[in-house]
């Protein structure tokens, strides 16, 4: 049990579909991040929320939206993408931003493949 | 702007053998270092994670030390086993600007029985 669950663990999708990526922590933390992680390529981070609200977008194409409704639980609805969209996306959890001496902890990630 | 590099990218040793993986990052202004292992279709799980002011963090096998002023950090595996066979990432928390993790691209390693 990682205390951080995501699903679906994989996804296949045609360019015009529309699916969402969903993730949930039970460690209790108030920090929850989106990162992407393409082949040969370092981690992205994506968007990270504090206590719901968003602190971080790192330059995502709009077509990339994320929803986080409490703590903990975030999710990332996708809608028109791109073949270069496919990749594992992790979600992690982290105690709060603030506290940055904490390590952040990571799902295993949802493989989605772009048709 | 940070960049985070790791040599090598793949690594294969015979068991029983201590090991040394490399991370270099290229802006000295971090809060912490954290090392991670990967296995193939997961997620990262944090091994050790040292703070600016530390100079190094032990944890069973593993021994993780950072030399801010080069830009450095080791993670030192002694005693390897099949088992420690993954991918192992290195991430350094920036400050410059907002705060967030910079990753490198892994090292592979394979430990043979």
């Amino acid at each position: 049990e990682t205390g951080v669950t995501q699903t679906p663990r994989h996804l296949v999708m045609g360019m015009t579909n529309k699916k969402s990526l969903k993730c949930e922590q039970h460690l209790g933390h108030n920090a929850m991040y989106w990162y992407k992680q393409s082949a040969k390529k370092p981690l992205e981070l994506m968007f990270v929320y504090n206590f719901k609200e968003q602190t971080e977008n790192n330059s995502v194409p709009s077509r990339f939206s994320p929803e986080c409704p409490n703590s903990s639980h975030l999710f990332l609805h996708l809608h028109t993408l791109q073949p270069e969209d496919s990749a594992l996306y992790l979600c992690a959890s982290s105690q709060d931003v603030r506290v940055r001496w904490q390590p952040q902890h990571f799902g295993d990630g949802t493989r989605l493949s772009i048709l | 702007k940070q960049e985070v590099t790791q040599i090598p990218a793949a690594l294969s040793v015979p068991e029983g053998e201590n090991l040394v993986l490399n991370c270099s990052f290229t802006d000295s202004a971090i809060y912490n270092l954290q090392w991670f292992r990967q296995d193939p279709g997961k997620g990262l799980t944090s091994l050790l994670l040292i703070q600016s002011s530390q100079r190094e963090q032990t944890s069973g096998r593993l021994n993780a030390s950072l030399d801010k002023s080069s830009g450095r950090s080791t993670l030192y595996i002694a005693a390897s086993q099949p088992g420690d066979s993954a991918t192992y990432l290195c991430a350094a928390l920036t400050t410059s600007g907002t705060y967030k993790y910079i990753f490198g691209t892994g090292t592979r390693l394979k430990v043979l029985a």
